[in-house]
């Protein structure tokens, strides 16, 4: 079965840095685009970043360009969401998702809570 | 305020049918025919239930039907049952820099 499994959210404050991992098992994570989606609290879901297969030219929401970076070891089945100057906006549940074969996501994980605040 | 425009509620009896809506503009829902269907209950995580406007991935139920006219799409869920209870979301991918926006999300409620 295909697994995806977020970790490393957690409180941060203002100005902070985070680094959000999510393991993937069940499928060959080499093979597949990966994406990155947030829910705010009381908000609907939000694409954040796109990572193509080999790692290669990623794609970002123009609320996170230059501030996060998406990236991916496929040896270690692994995609890597790195959150630089976060701001309260960024407060949500991030999701990782497997692509679809047409512009969907097929796959997630349950998420990984992120909070900015002081 | 999400991209694209659904109800906040939507409610029925068991067996009833009902229909969410999902509206975008002719950048998204009106150019594409990549609309997808999201069911999230409490605490899990999102499923897709319909892609490109109308397929079904292998294991979703029939009782769920997506269509789409002009820049409203629209997933029917009939025969609704309890376990229909749930959080829908509708997505499109777009031309603009966003790449995909999603509805802020149905709170399907079964009577």
């Amino acid at each position: 079965d295909v697994q995806l499994v977020e970790s490393g959210g957690g409180l941060v404050q203002p100005g902070g840095s985070l680094r959000l991992s999510c393991a993937a098992s069940g499928f060959t994570f080499s093979l597949y685009w990966m994406h990155w989606v947030r829910r705010a609290p009381g908000k609907g879901l939000v694409w954040v970043s796109r990572l193509i297969s080999d790692g290669t030219s990623p794609n970002y929401a123009p609320s996170v360009k230059g501030r996060f970076t998406i990236s991916r070891d496929n040896a270690k089945n692994t995609l890597y969401l790195q959150m630089n100057s976060l701001r309260a906006e960024d407060t949500a549940i991030y999701y990782c998702a497997r692509d679809g074969d047409n512009y969907n996501f097929d796959y997630w994980g349950h998420g990984t809570l992120v909070t900015v605040s002081s | 305020q999400s991209a694209l425009t659904q109800p906040a509620s939507v409610s029925g009896s068991p067996g009833q049918s009902i229909t969410i809506s999902c509206t975008g503009t002719s950048s998204d829902v009106g150019a594409y025919n990549y609309v997808s269907w999201y069911q999230q209950h409490p605490g899990k995580a999102p499923k897709l239930m319909i892609y490109d406007v109308s397929k079904r991935p292998s294991g979703v139920s029939n009782r769920f039907s997506g269509s789409k006219s002009g820049n409203t799409a629209s997933l029917t869920i009939s025969g609704l049952q309890a376990e229909d209870e749930a959080d829908y979301s509708c997505s499109s991918y777009t031309s603009s820099s966003t790449l995909w926006v999603f509805g802020g999300g149905t709170k399907v409620t079964v009577l």
